[in-house]
């Protein structure tokens, strides 16, 4: 248990369906991130917050959205999704206190996510 | 583009083998190195930061070694058990304003058969 949940765990969801995926830690962290995980690829970093503020949009396609209403929570909206976009999506956080140690990240166990 | 190689891709050993994996990454810039363990429908687990050249860190069976000026880290598994099987991950951050940000490799998975 790592302190971080992500709910649904697996979601299927049409071409024109809205859905969201939520995140949520438990570890008093102030920075947040989304991650995406396709068959063969690493891990690629989506969206950071830090202290509910986002720093970092890695040229991700504007039919995902993300929303941090505060900095135990974290959400990704999603909406006319492509098959493409079908991967694991990651959810983690991090102190991010400035140094190397506090730069270690707690994920969350992920979203399997289909779309057809 | 930052680079960050995972060699090999998959590698199966018998119980009680030892084994060992590489990570590269660019040698300019460094700030850390961080090592990943991944089960299968869990969550990946931390199992050690690395900052300095020469660093070699240790967790039970599991040692990890860093090599900043080459751009390497080697994990060590010694007498590996099948509840080692999992993906192994590194993750590299660069020395600037965004040092927060890690740069995974693909990963090596690791299959111990009993």
């Amino acid at each position: 248990e790592t302190g971080v949940t992500q709910t649904p765990r697996h979601l299927v969801m049409g071409m024109t369906n809205k859905k969201s995926l939520k995140c949520e830690q438990h570890l008093g962290h102030n920075a947040m991130y989304w991650y995406k995980q396709s068959a063969k690829k690493p891990l690629e970093l989506m969206f950071v917050y830090n202290f509910k503020e986002q720093t970092e949009n890695n040229s991700v396609p504007s039919r995902f959205s993300p929303e941090c209403p505060n900095s135990s929570h974290l959400f990704l909206h999603l909406h006319t999704l492509q098959p493409e976009d079908s991967a694991l999506y990651l959810c983690a956080s991090s102190q991010d206190g400035g140094d190397p140690y506090t730069q270690t990240q707690y994920f969350g166990p992920g979203t399997r996510l289909l779309v057809l | 583009i930052l680079n960050v190689e995972q060699s090999p891709q998959s590698l199966h050993v018998q119980e009680g083998d030892s084994t060992n994996f590489t990570c590269s990454f660019p040698s300019s810039n460094f700030y850390a190195l961080h090592w990943y363990r991944w089960e299968t429908a869990k969550s990946p687990e931390a199992l050690f930061v690395m900052t300095l050249n020469g660093d070699e860190k240790k967790k039970g069976r599991i040692s990890a070694t860093l090599n900043t000026k080459e751009g390497y880290s080697y994990l060590y598994i010694k007498g590996s058990q099948p509840e080692d099987s999992a993906t192994y991950l590194c993750a590299f951050s660069g020395d600037g304003g965004s040092n927060y940000k890690l740069t995974f490799g693909k990963g090596t998975l690791l299959t111990v058969n009993p």
